[in-house]
């Protein structure tokens, strides 16, 4: 079993439709959930991070972490086609090793017009 | 501020050649970290440098791959007699102080093995 499963999708859906993205990671010493946008050929972009369980939200963005199911999700409201890219969940502790992130391979996700 | 800058964009080598690739953190960061991207791959945690300091280096094959991050100058992460299964793109990411959460990632290089 992988530390952390995404699912690649691709995902299509139609602008204005709402997203979302999920991971499940394995290594319950993980306490930072993150999440990335990567643009084709282009480095990975931090969107956001949840520290522990809960919610976070930021614009059209929302991530929730639920440690006990140990799932976190994504939601992209009034989805755009410039959100079209490929969404990175990474995860680590928050011991002396808090800064090697664990990734999943990422979901392709594109927005149409 | 310009970012963290990896160079060379893309690089191509044949077997058996070295590779050489280069980042530049940004300013007043003195924490980089190096991940690999095979296809089909997430990325995958190689090595962690402070100035001067191999921190953690787990993630780094055994074998022909080194990484350095001088006094003065860039990060260099480099891959001695490469083979086609070295063939990804390569990441850096810079810090301020040891954390994943404040890291900043560069456009990456993408290695090319023929």
């Amino acid at each position: 079993q992988k530390e952390v499963e995404q699912d690649p999708g691709p995902l299509s859906v139609p602008e204005g439709a709402i997203v979302s993205l999920n991971c499940t990671y394995s290594n319950s010493a993980f306490q930072y959930f993150m999440w990335y946008r990567q643009y084709s050929r282009k480095g990975p972009e931090l969107l956001m991070y949840t520290y522990s369980s809960g919610n976070k939200e930021d614009g059209r963005f929302t991530a929730q972490v639920d440690k006990s199911s140990k799932y976190i999700s994504l939601f992209i409201r009034d989805s755009q086609p410039s959100d079209s890219a490929t969404y990175l969940c990474a995860m680590s502790d928050s011991g002396g090793s808090n800064y090697k992130l664990t990734f999943g391979k990422g979901t392709l996700l594109t927005v149409n017009p | 501020n310009a970012g963290v800058m990896q160079n060379p964009r893309h690089l191509v080598r044949r077997r058996g050649q070295e590779a050489r690739l280069r980042c530049s953190p940004m300013k007043g960061h003195s924490h980089v970290y190096w991940y690999r991207q095979l296809p089909e791959e997430g990325l995958k945690f190689m090595v962690y440098l402070q100035k001067e300091n191999i921190i953690d280096e787990s993630g780094m094959p055994k074998e022909r791959f080194s990484a350095e991050f001088p006094k003065e100058g860039p990060s260099i992460l480099r891959i001695q007699q490469v083979v086609r299964g070295d063939s990804a793109a390569y990441f850096c990411a810079s810090s301020p102080k040891q954390g994943g959460t404040e890291a900043f990632f560069g456009q990456g290089t993408r290695l090319t093995v023929v």
